[in-house]
């Protein structure tokens, strides 16, 4: 079976520190890949989503960017964080094939910036 | 543009009582549509999904949904609600033509009442 990991848990980060968050799936492979953010009170956002390694598409130009180094690893990084970066960060995937296919959430990261 | 309309951000319900949670779609096509639960500081959990064939479709813990393409609803229902139901519920569309990208709703947060 599937399963997706998200890591770390909950974060607390001062303004202007860089952030790394880290996701990653086993037992499938050449999934699509996606970064989100809850802001409190709100919907989904999407960040980021991935079709395979090294493709990143952006959907909302800000100071966070996303990688694919590896089939099933996806990053969201930061050079400089800042307040309004404070949300709860959910990553998931769906198999690559057919838009039918819904998509798995990991459990999230809770981040708040100082 | 596709988009995803939730009616109520809040719904209470008795313990017992039904629960129906709505979701009306804008699609020019017949999309592919989720039902996602999520519980407080976790991911989001797949509760059913409509693709092809029969428009009602059962999902887990009980809930059920009616995809009706004249109305372009895809509506939550549960005939009884449970204390242990209290979460945060989005519908999510994915147009059949291929996209990547899921449409989320912005979230119908249940409550039940003792």
């Amino acid at each position: 079976s599937q399963t997706i990991h998200q890591w770390p848990a909950t974060l607390v980060q001062p303004v202007g520190s860089p952030l790394s968050l880290e996701c990653t799936v086993e037992g499938t492979s050449n999934p699509n890949l996606y970064w989100y953010r809850q802001a409190a009170g709100r919907g989904l956002q999407l960040l980021f989503y991935s079709v395979g390694i090294g493709q990143i598409s952006s959907e909302v130009p800000q100071n966070l960017s996303a990688s694919r180094p590896q089939d099933r690893q996806f990053i969201l990084s930061s050079k400089k964080l800042l307040l309004s970066d404070s949300g709860f960060y959910l990553c998931a995937w769906r198999r690559g094939q057919g838009s039918n296919q819904p998509q798995h959430f990991g459990d999230g990261t809770r981040l708040s910036i100082l | 543009a596709q988009s995803v309309t939730q009616l109520g951000s809040h719904v209470s319900v008795s313990e017992g009582a039904l629960v129906l949670l709505r979701c009306n779609y804008s699609s020019s096509v017949p999309p592919y549509l989720f039902w996602y639960v999520q519980y407080p500081n976790q991911g989001l959990q797949l509760l059913l999904k409509y693709t092809t064939g029969a428009t009602l479709v059962k999902g887990i813990n009980g809930f059920e949904a009616e995809f009706k393409k004249s109305e372009t609803s895809f509506h939550l229902t549960k005939p009884s609600a449970h204390m242990s139901d209290a979460a945060e519920y989005f519908c999510a569309v994915s147009e059949a033509s291929g996209t990547y990208k899921y449409i989320f709703g912005t979230g119908t947060r249940l409550k039940v009442l003792a």
